[in-house]
């Protein structure tokens, strides 16, 4: 079965960075985008963008151009999406996530989450 | 940037009440449009794409409707399950979601 598994919770300090990574498994690493999405406490999910693990192409989100890059080694099934310069208002748990399939647009596989925390 | 504005932010309903929440697009997003359920500390759970077609294993009292800018959600019966917060989201040019609709007990 199809699924989507992230690196463990950080605590950062402001301006720093923080990497997070997506193991992805049960099925073919190159034939979907991986697309990352993060929610704020309370808040409604946000899109940051996406990587195509065929070619490593990759579409930002207007307000995270500049700070987030997003990478894959397909080597590891892995993607990876690291935020810099961060401020508190990035505290946010970060998903990774995976449309449900070719004919079915809408997220239907979701990692379990990674909460990153940034704190002075 | 296509803006996605959901109404009501919250709806109090009871047990067997038709519930029905409402997600605006800030331009045409023709049917590429999808609904999520979402409870505390879980990823979203996809209920509905294209607007309109059930995602396998979802009750059928889940139905939505709508094209272009105009979509709705609704609940035919609501059951104890379905106390949660609902979110829409286009994909029509990238992925924006609404602020959500939590459907709480009345």
């Amino acid at each position: 079965q199809v699924q989507l598994v992230q690196s463990g919770a950080e605590v950062k300090k402001p301006g720093a960075s923080v990497k997070v990574s997506c193991q992805a498994s049960g099925y073919t690493f190159t034939m979907y985008h991986i697309h990352w999405v993060r929610q704020a406490p309370g808040q409604g999910p946000e899109w940051m963008g996406w990587i195509d693990p065929n070619n490593g192409d990759t579409k930002y989100a207007r307000r995270f151009q500049g700070r987030v890059t997003m990478t894959r080694d397909t080597s590891l099934t892995s993607a990876y999406m690291e935020l810099s310069r961060l401020k508190s208002d990035d505290t946010a748990i970060y998903y990774c996530a995976r449309r449900r399939s070719v004919p079915i647009p809408g997220v239907g596989y979701w990692g379990q989450g990674t909460l990153v925390t940034v704190s002075s | 940037d296509i803006q996605m504005t959901q109404s009501p932010s919250i709806l109090s309903a009871s047990v067997g009440d038709r519930v029905t929440i409402t997600c605006r697009a800030s331009q045409s997003i023709s049917y590429w449009l999808a609904w999520y359920q979402q409870k505390p500390g879980k990823a979203p759970k996809l209920l509905i794409y294209k607007a309109s077609s059930l995602e396998s294993g979802v009750p059928s009292r889940f139905s939505g409707s709508g094209s272009g800018t105009e979509f709705t959600l609704s609940i035919s019966s609501l059951q104890p399950d379905d106390f949660a917060t609902y979110y829409c989201q286009e994909y029509y040019s990238y992925w924006t979601f609404g602020q959500g609709t939590k459907v709480e007990i009345k």
